[in-house]
C-alpha cells in the first residue's frame, strides 16, 4: 500500500512568489492533515480535512494561506505571497477514522523562501 | 507555558545503552499519549500509544505515563545504531482535537 505522498520534496521560492504544495494520502483516509514546522519549533497544525470538507483550519496562520481537497482526495496547499518566516517543513498526514493520533505523515515539502 | 515540553537534546549514547526520553505536558485535559519517531528527512512514525497512567511495552520500547506529574517517558532497551532518529511526544487535548506535539529530541547511538 503507498504512503502518503508530498510534492515537491523541497522549494526554493522568493519572497512575493507562489508556491502550491500537493499531498496525496493513503487511499481511503478520509482525514487529511497539515503540519508545519518551522526551524527549531515544534511541529505545529495547520489545518484538518474530512474528505473534502475543512474540520478544522484554526492553525493557518493567516490569510496567504490556502488550503484545498476538492473531490476529497489529494489535497493543496497554497501560499500567496510567500514570505521569509513561511520557510519550514510541511507535512500532510492522513488516517481512516478520526483515530486519536494514529496519523501516517508523508516525507515532507521543504519550503525556502528567500 | 508551551502544552508539551520536550528536551531537543542531542542525546548521544552508545550502541547497548538504555535510553531514557521525557516530556512534560500542562494541559490536564490529555488524556491520549504518543511517542512518533522520525528518521532524518522523512515524516513522523507513529511508534507507540498509550492511553492511561502506567508503563506500556512492546519489545525493547516502554513508554511511561504518570498523570498526577504529567510527565510521559520512553526508555529504548539495547540501543541500536538504527534507532538513531528525532523521538517526539505528542498528544490530543482530546479525542477530536489536532495532536500537539513537542519539539522533539535527538538521538544518536553511537556503535
Amino acid at each position: 500500500e503507498a504512503g502518503v505522498t508530498q510534492f515537491p520534496s523541497h522549494s526554493v521560492i522568493e519572497k512575493g512568489q507562489t508556491v502550491t504544495l500537493r499531498c496525496d494520502p493513503i487511499s481511503g483516509h478520509d482525514n487529511l492533515y497539515w503540519y508545519r514546522r518551522v526551524m527549531g519549533k515544534e511541529i505545529k497544525f495547520l489545518l484538518h480535512f474530512v474528505k473534502e470538507s475543512k474540520q478544522d483550519e484554526s492553525g493557518m496562520p493567516n490569510n496567504r494561506f490556502l488550503a484545498e481537497r476538492t473531490g476529497g482526495t489529494y489535497s493543496t496547499l497554497k501560499v500567496q505571497p510567500a514570505e521569509l518566516e513561511d520557510s519550514g517543513v510541511y507535512f500532510c498526514a492522513s488516517s481512516h477514522m478520526r483515530a486519536t493520533g494514529e496519523l501516517f505523515f508523508g516525507e515532507g515539502s521543504r519550503l525556502t523562501v528567500l | 507555558q508551551k502544552e508539551v515540553e520536550q528536551d531537543p537534546g542531542p542525546l548521544s549514547v552508545p550502541e547497548g545503552a538504555i535510553v531514557s526520553l521525557n516530556c512534560t505536558y500542562s494541559n490536564s485535559a490529555f488524556q491520549y499519549f504518543m511517542w512518533y519517531r522520525q528518521y532524518s528527512r522523512k515524516g513522523p512514525e507513529l511508534l507507540m500509544y498509550t492511553y492511561s497512567s502506567g508503563n506500556k511495552e512492546d519489545g525493547r520500547f516502554t513508554a511511561q505515563v504518570d498523570k498526577s506529574s504529567k510527565y510521559i517517558s520512553l526508555f529504548i532497551r539495547d540501543s541500536q545504531p538504527s534507532d538513531s532518529a528525532t523521538y517526539l511526544c505528542a498528544s490530543p487535548t482530546s479525542g477530536n482535537t489536532p495532536l500537539v506535539f513537542g519539539k522533539g529530541t535527538r538521538l544518536s547511538v553511537i556503535a
